[in-house]
């Protein structure tokens, strides 16, 4: 079965702490994406990779860090500089320009 | 820049129709629309591209104003399965980095 896997569900972030945020995509797409959702404030692009071993910034990346080092994955690093990180992580491959999503990571801190 | 979207909200019974529109400040190359169900990832509608051109998934449809730079999806005879909320994405550039409205959440009830 094809699809975008996120893992984990849920994570918990103490202070000054880095965390990783999985995605992985078997669809053989090039392209990927990660977005942050906040309510009421739609998916907001933090990071995109258009192909193999280059990524370029979306229009929120402070904080965060990418790596595209397999087609299939593209990790999201939260790192200690974000300091407002609580908020639902979304991953997306596209072809053709429509997007699918992964089912998310709900990242809180404690 | 996101896109504006309006209603944030809006109630309908089974049976009724609805508008949401989106607007953006910038030209378009295309638009997308999205659906999400709480809890759950976004879900790919429809891809409008420049040019006017209106389509349709299921009972839903949707077109766009490429000289208006606006966008209007129509619930036409709603379902309860048409509960959730709906997004549109804009891409002014064709690269696939979509921006996204902030949302507008849709309730149908029996």
């Amino acid at each position: 079965d094809g699809g975008i896997t996120q893992s984990p569900k849920y994570l918990f972030r103490k202070e000054g702490q880095n965390v990783t945020l999985s995605c992985e995509q078997n669809l053989n797409h090039d392209a990927m994406y990660w977005y942050r959702q906040d309510p009421g404030q739609g998916l907001r692009l933090i990071y995109y990779s258009q192909i193999v071993n280059d990524f370029q910034k979306g229009d929120i990346a402070e904080g965060y860090s990418v790596s595209r080092e397999k087609k299939e994955s593209f990790p999201l690093t939260v790192t200690s500089a974000q300091k407002n990180p609580t908020a639902f992580y979304l991953c997306a491959s596209s072809l053709q320009e429509k997007l699918f999503f992964g089912s998310g990571t709900q990242l809180s801190v404690l | 820049q996101q896109p504006v979207q309006s209603p944030q909200a809006v109630i309908l019974r089974e049976g009724e129709d609805a508008v949401i529109n989106c607007s953006s400040s910038k030209a378009l190359y295309s638009v997308h629309w999205y659906r999400q169900k709480h809890g759950e990832a976004p879900v790919f509608l429809m891809i409008l591209l420049k040019g006017g051109e209106q389509k349709g998934h299921e009972k839903i449809s949707a077109s766009f104003n490429e000289k208006k730079q606006q966008s209007s999806l129509y619930l036409t005879a709603s379902q309860l399965s048409y509960s959730g909320t709906y997004f549109c994405g804009t891409d002014p550039d064709s690269w696939g980095k979509l921006q996204f409205g902030a949302g507008t959440q849709v309730v149908v009830t029996p």
